[in-house]
This record gives structure tokens, C-alpha cells and sequence, in this order.
């Protein structure tokens, strides 16, 4: 069974801090993805990795940057956290036959005042 | 531009029933793959079904089937014999082929289904 699990599951950062949310993947899948969950908007992809030491722009990567050290771990980091950046947060991996399908983290909620 | 569409917010049916939900896709691809996602209550996001553009052939998984009408872009999927359990948000997406890596969502259907 797929496993992908996020850490912190709920953080509470002040305006101008730094937030890192961490996504660790057993799959052994190349590909990871960021996506923030709003009401109204769904999922929209932040950024994403083809392979360790990869990273690329989604479609939101304003105020994001994204590491990938290795196969399994794939770090969403927003150095100067704002309010406008408070929503859900889901971390994904898919394999490298990548008929697209994911398997998604449980979601780390971040409320940044 | 690539983009999914779910025009319906919210549906409500009856326990037993049979919905419908829509979604439409863009893309100038000739290859590329849609999926149906489900979102529980607690807030997991897992897949459901997958229709590759190639086959004609609806795919069909337990109680979930697809209808996919190529020349209008479309993707619906459908619930028969509806559970209470069914209730939660579904997402249709899309991998188009000119970017294998990349994967769109929708903005997502509220299922409530009721007894």
C-alpha cells in the first residue's frame, strides 16, 4: 500500500517566519507534488519534483520553494510566511509509469498569523 | 491553456440512487489521462478511476463508472446504488501528455447523500 506522510499535520507560524512542511514517501515513486486546498479554488499544484534533486514551478509557486534531497523526501518551504498562505497543504507522490495517479499525505493544515 | 471544470458545487441525493457528476477538460493534447479523486470527511484524498483518452471503452471500478465523451471534452463520473459513505468531495484531474509530470485538479463536487 502506497504510504505518504506529512509533518507537522497542524502548524501555527507567525507573519515573516519561516515554515518548512515535510512529506517523506515510501513508494519509491520519482515523482512528488505540493498542493495547497482552499475553499472555491480545489487543489492548485505549488511546486513538483521528476527525481531527487529536482524541483519545478506548479501553477501558485509565488512564496514557495520546494526541496527535494532524496527519493523519499520532498520539503514545501515558505521562508517569510504570510496570512494569504494559511490553507491545507497536500503532499503527493506518483510512479514513473505515471499513468498520473497519485497517492496523497494526510495534509498538514498551517495557520500563519 | 490545460484546465478541468466542475461546474456543480454541491449535489445532494437520496440513499440508493444513482448521480451523475460532471467535469469537462482542456487540452490540445492528443494523449493524455483523467482521474476521479475522492475526499472523506477526515480529509484523505484517494483515487477512484482512471480513464486513459486512447480507450473507448468507459472504465468502470465496483460501483463507480465513467462516462467519457471524447468530442466534448468531458469526463463525467457516475455513483450507482448510492451509500451514505459516498458522501465527500470528488475531483476530476488531469495528466496531459506534454507534461508528464503535471497533474490538474478541479475545484471539486460535494456529494451529500441522504438517507
Amino acid at each position: 500500500e502506497a504510504a505518504v506522510t506529512q509533518s507537522p499535520r497542524n502548524k501555527v507560524a507567525v507573519t515573516g517566519g519561516k515554515v518548512t512542511l515535510s512529506c517523506n514517501q515510501t513508494n519509491n515513486h520519482n515523482n512528488m507534488y505540493w498542493y495547497r486546498q482552499d475553499t472555491g479554488h480545489g487543489l492548485r499544484l505549488i511546486h513538483y519534483s521528476y527525481g531527487a534533486g529536482s524541483t519545478e514551478k506548479g501553477d501558485i509557486p509565488d512564496g514557495y520553494k520546494a526541496s527535494r534531497p532524496s527519493q523519499e523526501n520532498f520539503s514545501l518551504i515558505l521562508e517569510l510566511a504570510t496570512p494569504s498562505q494559511t490553507s491545507v497543504y497536500f503532499c503527493a507522490s506518483g510512479g514513473t509509469e505515471n499513468t498520473g495517479q497519485l497517492y496523497f499525505g494526510e495534509g498538514s493544515k498551517l495557520t500563519v498569523l | 491553456a490545460q484546465k478541468v471544470t466542475q461546474t456543480q458545487t454541491s449535489i445532494s441525493v437520496v440513499e440508493k440512487t444513482t448521480v451523475t457528476m460532471d467535469c469537462v477538460y482542456e487540452t490540445r493534447d492528443s494523449s493524455y489521462f483523467l482521474f476521479w479523486y475522492k475526499q472523506t470527511a477526515s480529509g484523505e484524498i484517494v483515487f477512484l478511476i482512471r480513464q486513459d483518452s486512447y480507450k473507448k471503452e468507459n472504465a468502470t471500478v465496483g460501483h463507480y463508472s465513467l462516462n467519457f465523451q471524447k468530442p466534448k471534452s468531458s469526463i463525467g463520473l457516475i455513483i450507482t446504488a448510492t451509500q451514505i459513505e459516498d458522501s465527500a468531495v470528488y475531483f476530476c484531474a488531469m495528466r496531459p501528455d506534454t507534461n508528464a509530470y503535471k497533474v490538474i485538479f478541479g475545484k471539486g463536487t460535494h456529494l451529500h447523500v441522504l438517507p
